[in-house]
């Protein structure tokens, strides 16, 4: 089983509308991050919640965080042609000497003019 | 705002032969990593690398690879002999500071494709 799973694994919705994407992970974590990538091109940072933090706002953007459920959802708001992409959820479990992130399997989104 | 950067964007390479993947991570990070993703896959850690050596590395990142960082400025992936399983896009990243402690995110480059043949 992977250490984080988006779902759905694609989603497309109108432009104006909102988008949600979840995430479910394993293992208890110091922090989730959200990743976006556009086609073809490298992973871009787009928030990062801290294990004791339950939401977090970035302009359009809401990630919540339940690790009673170990799961987290992105929420975009009036979305954009522009957010088309694909969305990556990270896991940070790290102990001092084991240092990386954890990628999920992502959503592709499509927004529809 | 800095970025990291990635060369080449696209490298083929035939079966067998040694390839050398370069980055210039953020010159003020000291954190390195390298990931992986085939196409339409996930993005797969490969290493981590900080004060000149190996933090972390996958079940991936077998002997037939390995990092470098040869100045203050280049950080590099070298895979010895390739494999066609070996194709992928290819992502260096780089933090300012340590994972999980401090709570900061990576920084990616645009990826190198390797296509082996």
């Amino acid at each position: 089983s992977q250490q984080g799973e988006e779902d759905p694994q694609a989603l497309s919705i109108q432009e104006g509308e909102n988008a949600t994407m979840n995430c479910s992970y394993k293992t208890s974590i110091n922090n989730l991050q959200w990743y976006r990538q556009n086609s073809g091109r490298g992973l871009v940072h787009l928030i990062l919640i801290r294990s004791n933090e339950r939401e977090k706002h970035s302009g359009r953007l809401r990630v919540t965080l339940d690790t009673s459920k170990k799961s987290s959802s992105l929420l975009i708001t009036a979305s954009r042609a522009a957010d088309t992409a694909s969305y990556f959820c990270a896991t940070d479990i790290s102990n001092f000497g084991n240092e990386k992130l954890t990628f999920g399997t992502g959503t592709r989104l499509t927004i529809i003019p | 705002e800095p970025e990291v950067t990635q060369t080449p964007s696209h490298q083929v390479t035939q079966m067998g032969q040694e390839v050398i993947l370069r980055c210039v991570p953020i010159s003020n990070h000291l954190y390195f990593y390298w990931y992986r993703q085939i196409l339409g896959q996930k993005v797969e850690f490969l290493v981590s690398f900080y004060n000149n050596e190996i933090s972390e590395k996958s079940e991936i990142f077998d002997d037939q690879f390995s990092v470098e960082r040869p100045d203050g400025s280049n950080f590099t992936l070298k895979i010895r002999s390739t494999k066609l399983e070996d194709s992928a896009m290819y992502f260096c990243a780089s933090r300012e500071t340590r994972t999980g402690f401090y709570n900061s995110p990576l920084h990616f480059g645009n990826g190198t494709r390797l296509t082996v043949t």
